[in-house]
């Protein structure tokens, strides 16, 4: 496709279940952010990768969220033992490398814990 | 450390009216800066982006921002809005890190509401 794709679109979970969120960049961009977006809080920065590696882990809430990027492209977000807090919309973006450079957004995964 | 303050959590302003949607950043090295919209249920799209040169930058949707060095400042205007207007609207800056990566940070947004 031609820009970035997350999946699922929704999630509703249960209370200390664990949910796996996915972001397909766009090819070529090496950059790669995920944000968390709760309502009215605005963009909550939690992760950055730079080719497969993570130099920007410092927006992790807690030791629950865990990202990982396989092959330049593919991210998954991953939260174990989810609380309700966790509740949001997680945005993912990709840019080209460069600081000069727009970042392209998926949709978003809404997340629901109940 | 590098932030970004939108002055304003909401902005209601009436059809044909001029708006402006203020952004402050902090930053002690030089960065690049950007207005993205995020339309209701959708994801967010670039506005404009300010990279160097003329500090009066033109985007899509009659939208223009001006960069203001001595007031980090990056404030956005539209002379006259629409209804489709409504949105939220994010002020972004991309610094460079000591790691050697940018990061691009956002500020809190502006739900700007046009009624008729």
């Amino acid at each position: 496709g031609a820009g970035v794709s997350q999946s699922p679109s929704n999630k509703v979970t249960e209370k200390g279940k664990d949910v796996e969120l996915r972001c397909d960049p766009i090819s070529g961009h090496t950059a790669l952010y995920w944000y968390r977006q709760s309502l009215g809080q605005g963009l909550e920065f939690l992760i950055y990768f730079q080719g497969n590696s993570a130099p920007d882990k410092s927006g992790l809430p807690s030791d629950r969220f865990s990202a990982e990027r396989t092959g330049g492209s593919v991210s998954t977000l991953t939260i174990q033992r989810t609380q309700q807090e966790d509740s949001a919309v997680y945005l993912c973006a990709s840019s080209p490398s460069g600081q000069d450079t727009e970042a392209f957004f998926g949709q978003g995964t809404r997340l629901t814990v109940v | 450390a590098q932030s970004v303050t939108q002055l304003d959590s909401q902005v209601p302003v009436f059809e044909e009216a001029p708006v402006e949607l203020r952004c402050n950043y902090s930053s002690s090295v030089s960065v690049y800066l950007f207005w993205y919209v995020q339309y209701p249920n959708q994801g967010l799209q670039l506005l404009l982006k300010y990279l160097s040169g003329s500090t009066l930058v033109k985007g899509i949707n009659g939208f223009e921002a001006e960069f203001n060095k001595s007031q980090t400042s990056f404030h956005l205007r539209k002379p006259s809005v629409h209804i489709s207007d409504t949105a939220e609207y994010f002020c972004a800056v991309s610094a460079i890190f000591s790691g050697g990566y940018n990061k691009l940070i956002f500020g809190a947004g502006t739900r700007l509401a046009v009624h008729p």
